[in-house]
């Protein structure tokens, strides 16, 4: 079946220093969804893309979708403490429809 | 607009109990998704539905669990005869077109088997 893997798994920086996780599928995408997931909160939805190749921003992230439609990054500006969380990239698999979560890069930020 | 709503947000049940989780999905939207997640780990699909219908329950054990999301109230998922290894963070999601549509997810509900 579908798999998608996500690294690293976790990152610890700097506030103020930049990050990035990447996300890649063994097979290709219709489209590719982010989440976050804050300490004891739930995933909430970020971003999706659709398009080969696009490119989408929000303030201080930065979203990519790979010309193949096979893998994925976000990338984080000059991160602060309220970037803490899990970074979770989702794609759809199979025939039915359910999104499949790569494991998600766990991300600290030291003030 | 209420957001979707899972009940309890903590269960804590001894081994081999009954463990029922109640799913309200947002308002409008028709399709409902349970992920399973460990501590530490990520959101591992369980099933997919829609109103009275399972549409994918391909994550799901084929013994103990069972989900349904009836034509009124709530989605719910139950586990039977609950062992240790069934302690996890369920959440339900929900989308108002399903497929390629983002995913709205409640707060959860923290099982804990005893």
């Amino acid at each position: 079946g579908q798999q998608v893997m996500q690294i690293p798994q976790y990152q610890h920086v700097q506030e103020g220093e930049d990050f990035t996780t990447y996300c890649n599928s063994s097979t290709t995408l219709s489209n590719i969804q982010w989440y976050k997931q804050r300490p004891g909160g739930h995933p909430v939805f970020l971003i999706q893309l659709v398009k080969s190749g696009e490119v989408k921003k929000q303030k201080r992230l930065t979203f990519q979708f790979g010309e193949a439609k096979k893998n994925s990054s976000l990338h984080i500006t000059a991160t602060q403490t309220t970037d803490v969380g899990t970074y979770f990239c989702a794609g759809y698999g199979g025939s039915q429809g359910n999104l499949i979560f790569g494991k998600g890069t766990k991300l600290s930020v030291k003030p | 607009n209420a957001g979707v709503m899972q009940n309890p947000r903590h269960l804590v049940r001894r081994r081999g109990q009954e463990a029922r989780l109640r799913c309200s999905p947002m308002k409008g939207h028709s399709h409902v998704y349970w992920y399973r997640q460990l501590p530490e780990e990520g959101l591992k699909f369980m099933v997919y539905l829609q109103k009275e219908n399972i549409i994918d329950e391909s994550g799901m054990p084929k013994e103990r669990f069972s989900a349904e999301f009836p034509k009124e109230g709530p989605s719910i998922l139950r586990i039977q005869q609950v062992v240790r290894g069934d302690s996890a963070a369920y959440f339900c999601a929900s989308s108002p077109t399903g497929e390629r549509s983002p995913l709205h997810f409640g707060n959860g509900t923290r099982l804990t088997v005893t």
